[in-house]
């Protein structure tokens, strides 16, 4: 059971937008930034969101995170089929004594 | 082009030690934070622990803590974990990654090792 809660799987179709939520709580979320990860199939995960809503040098403007209270979502715009992968959000967790927390991780399926 | 290379992985028995490294190339090591995420096969991202520049701040998730110890060496450009009393739950691949000033803000990651417990 993951601290950061995602939905396990997400779909969409070529040029659509899909959206993954990723909820948590004050201690995380509530008060620290939120990050999102990429993991292509049989690869290590990449850096996609830093910050709630900053993309680094690289990632495409069809990727875009936003962040409201205690959760945040991470927004693909016209889905490509290479944005079929793995997508993870992660905070710092201030209730624990050092502890970053990760979401369980949604499988995007681009159909 | 910053670079990080985990090694060290294998398939140990259940009780048993290995050490994991992770070369680092392309930048300033000293200057950044490091930390350790690891993968259970077929499973999502488990944060492992943490270490600044100077190793004088050190965090570990509970899961691992009093086991697992890491540790670097600025000299050699390399971060490290010590894995001892491992357990079945502890197979997963291993990645080491830079942390850029803010956890969890880690960029690069390394392509990670895999670690295999099991008699």
């Amino acid at each position: 059971q993951s601290v950061l809660t995602q939905p396990p799987s997400a779909s969409g179709t070529p040029g659509q937008r899909v959206t993954i939520s990723c909820s948590g709580s004050s201690s995380n979320i509530g008060s620290n930034y939120v990050y999102w990860y990429q993991q292509l199939p049989g690869t290590a995960p990449k850096l996609l969101i830093y910050r709630n809503n900053q993309r680094p040098s690289g990632v495409p403007d069809r990727f875009s995170g936003s962040k409201s209270g205690t959760s945040a979502s991470l927004a693909i715009s016209g889905l490509r089929s290479e944005d079929e992968a793995d997508y993870y959000c992660a905070a710092w967790d201030g209730s624990l004594s050092g502890h970053v927390v990760f979401g369980g991780g949604t499988k995007l399926t681009v159909l | 082009e910053v670079q990080l290379v985990e090694s060290g992985g294998g398939l140990v028995q259940p009780g048993g030690s290995l050490r994991l490294s992770c070369a680092a190339s392309g930048f300033t090591f000293s200057s950044y934070s490091m930390t350790w995420v690891r993968q259970a096969p077929g499973k999502g991202l488990e944060w492992v622990s943490y270490i600044s520049s100077t190793s004088t701040t050190i965090y570990y998730a509970d899961s691992v803590r009093g086991r697992l110890t890491i540790s670097r060496d600025n000299a050699k450009n390399s971060l490290y974990l010590q894995m001892n009393s491992l357990r079945v739950e502890d197979t997963a691949v291993y990645y080491c990654a830079r942390d850029l000033g803010s956890l969890p803000w880690f960029d690069p990651w390394g392509q990670g090792t895999l670690v295999t417990v099991s008699s």
